[in-house]
């Protein structure tokens, strides 16, 4: 069956550090999405890619990057981890079917702490 | 821009009581609204759209929500409601503009379901 899965599920890190998130996905989906998770905030967009080479900014992509070489894979790097992005990270995909009406199939989440 | 209001954080019901969880949005243009639900430890899972047609639409497992253009609302209603339905629940909304199928969520309404 496709699924969308993220590594690792659970990362402790340092303030400072570069750390990359990973999400693939066997859907063959064009479209893929990275949020965040927080207490009273819901989930808030990050970066997104319409394809390979694709990549934009979202609501909240201060201090993220994502680079998308193939449809799979859209890895996401915290270029040097701060106390703030401590968070729960999903990433998502969607199918460049009909537009604005797909449906986001959601991963299991990354749960990150910046210490 | 458009954003999505739900207006309670929490909502506590007994088991077998019916159950409404309020969604507004505000949005220039034409949408289409989504409701995901998330179970505890586990990512985001579509329950049902909107995207034109009957104002009323409907999930496998009893929920349904109503499209109201004049009150820009989509609340989900359950008419007797299982343990196995606590949970958060995402309203959000995605408008279409050349293109872009963003998502925007709001900040999620915590069922609990207690015997």
């Amino acid at each position: 069956d496709a699924e969308i899965t993220q590594s690792p599920r659970h990362k402790i890190t340092e303030t400072g550090r570069q750390v990359t998130l990973a999400c693939h996905q066997t859907w063959n989906h064009n479209n893929m999405f990275w949020y965040r998770q927080d207490l009273g905030h819901g989930l808030r967009l990050i970066h997104y890619s319409y394809g390979v080479q694709d990549t934009n900014k979202g609501e909240v992509s201060d201090g993220y990057s994502v680079s998308r070489s193939n449809t799979e894979d859209l890895p996401l790097t915290l270029e040097s981890a701060a106390s703030s992005q401590t968070s729960v990270y999903f990433c998502a995909s969607s199918e460049w079917a009909s537009g604005a009406s797909d449906t986001q199939y959601f991963g299991p989440g990354t749960r990150l702490t910046v210490l | 821009a458009q954003s999505v209001t739900q207006l309670d954080s929490q909502v506590p019901v007994f088991e077998e009581a019916p159950v409404e969880l309020r969604c507004n949005y505000s949005s220039s243009v034409s949408v289409y609204l989504f409701w995901y639900v998330q179970y505890p430890n586990q990512g985001l899972q579509l329950l049902l759209k909107y995207l034109s047609g009957s104002t009323l639409v409907e999930s496998i497992n009893g929920f349904e929500a109503e499209f109201n253009k004049s009150q820009t609302s989509f609340h989900l209603r359950k008419p007797s409601v299982h343990i196995s339905d606590t949970a958060e629940y995402f309203c959000a909304v995605s408008e279409y503009r050349g293109g872009s199928e963003k998502l925007v969520f709001g900040k999620g309404t915590k069922l609990t379901v207690n015997p």
